[in-house]
C-alpha cells in the first residue's frame, strides 16, 4: 500500500497527558497537511509543510500542539497537557508540489479521557 | 479566508434515485474544488474535482458542475445503489503561498434505501 499511513490509528489517554501522531505521505510527495475533524463535522486545516519547512499554521493550531517534519519525508503532530476538547480525528494528507489534490490517511482517532 | 457551506446536511434517496449535493463558497480566488467521500472510520477519499477553467466534469455515474459566477457547485450522483451511501464533502482551494490548501464543508450524509 503506497497510500498515507498513519499510526496509531487510535489512541486513549488521560486528560493532561501528551500523545504524537505519525504520518508517512505518500512516497513522491514533497507536501504534508494536518487536519482535524470533529464528529459532524468537515476537516478542519491545522498547519501544512514544503519538505521540512512548515509555511502555514491555522489559528486552530494553539501552542499545545507542535508539528514537524525533520527530513521533509515523515511528520509528527504533538499534544501537549490534552484536553477532552481535543478529542477528535487527526488526518494527515499529502500532494505534489504540482498539484491541487490532497490524498488523505485513514486518520488518527485521540480519545481523552 | 473561505468559508464553504453545504446542503443538505442529510439526504436520504431510494436505490436507482438521482442525489445532488450543493456547495457554495466565499472567496472569489478559489480555483480548484474537489469533492470527497468518507466512509465510516476512514478518511476522506477523493472521487472526483473540478477546475475553474471548467463548467462540469463526469466521470460515470458522477458529475460535478461549477457556477464562477454565482460561486456554487455541485455534485450528482445518478442511478445510486446502496454502496455510495457515506458522507461526502465538498471542498474549495485557493491558492496560497503556491499551495491549494482545500477548505471544506460540513458534509452530506447520504443514505441509499436498498
Amino acid at each position: 500500500d503506497t497510500g498515507v499511513s498513519q499510526d496509531p490509528r487510535h489512541k486513549i489517554t488521560k486528560r493532561g497527558q501528551n500523545v504524537t501522531f505519525r504520518c508517512d505521505p505518500i512516497s513522491e510527495h514533497n507536501r504534508l497537511y494536518w487536519y482535524r475533524q470533529t464528529l459532524g463535522q468537515g476537516p478542519e486545516f491545522l498547519t501544512y509543510f514544503q519538505n521540512e519547512a512548515q509555511l502555514e499554521k491555522s489559528r486552530l493550531l494553539s501552542d499545545r500542539f507542535s508539528a514537524e517534519r525533520p527530513k521533509g519525508s515523515f511528520s509528527t503532530l504533538e499534544i501537549q497537557r490534552t484536553e477532552q476538547g481535543d478529542s477528535a480525528m487527526y488526518l494527515c494528507a499529502s500532494s505534489l508540489s504540482s498539484g491541487n489534490t490532497i490524498y488523505f490517511g485513514e486518520g488518527s482517532w485521540l480519545t481523552v479521557v | 479566508g473561505e468559508n464553504v457551506e453545504q446542503h443538505p446536511s442529510t439526504l436520504s434517496v431510494q436505490e436507482g434515485d438521482s442525489a445532488v449535493i450543493k456547495c457554495t463558497y466565499s472567496d472569489s480566488a478559489s480555483n480548484y474544488f474537489p469533492w470527497y467521500k468518507q466512509e465510516l472510520g476512514k478518511g476522506p477519499q477523493l472521487i472526483i474535482d473540478i477546475r475553474s477553467n471548467v463548467g462540469e466534469k463526469k466521470d460515470q455515474r458522477i458529475a460535478v458542475t461549477l457556477n464562477k459566477t454565482a460561486k456554487h457547485f455541485s455534485l450528482h450522483i445518478t442511478e445510486t445503489q446502496p454502496e455510495d451511501s457515506a458522507v461526502y464533502f465538498c471542498a474549495a482551494s485557493t491558492p496560497s503561498g503556491g499551495s491549494y490548501i482545500p477548505t471544506f464543508g460540513r458534509g452530506t450524509s447520504l443514505i441509499v434505501h436498498p
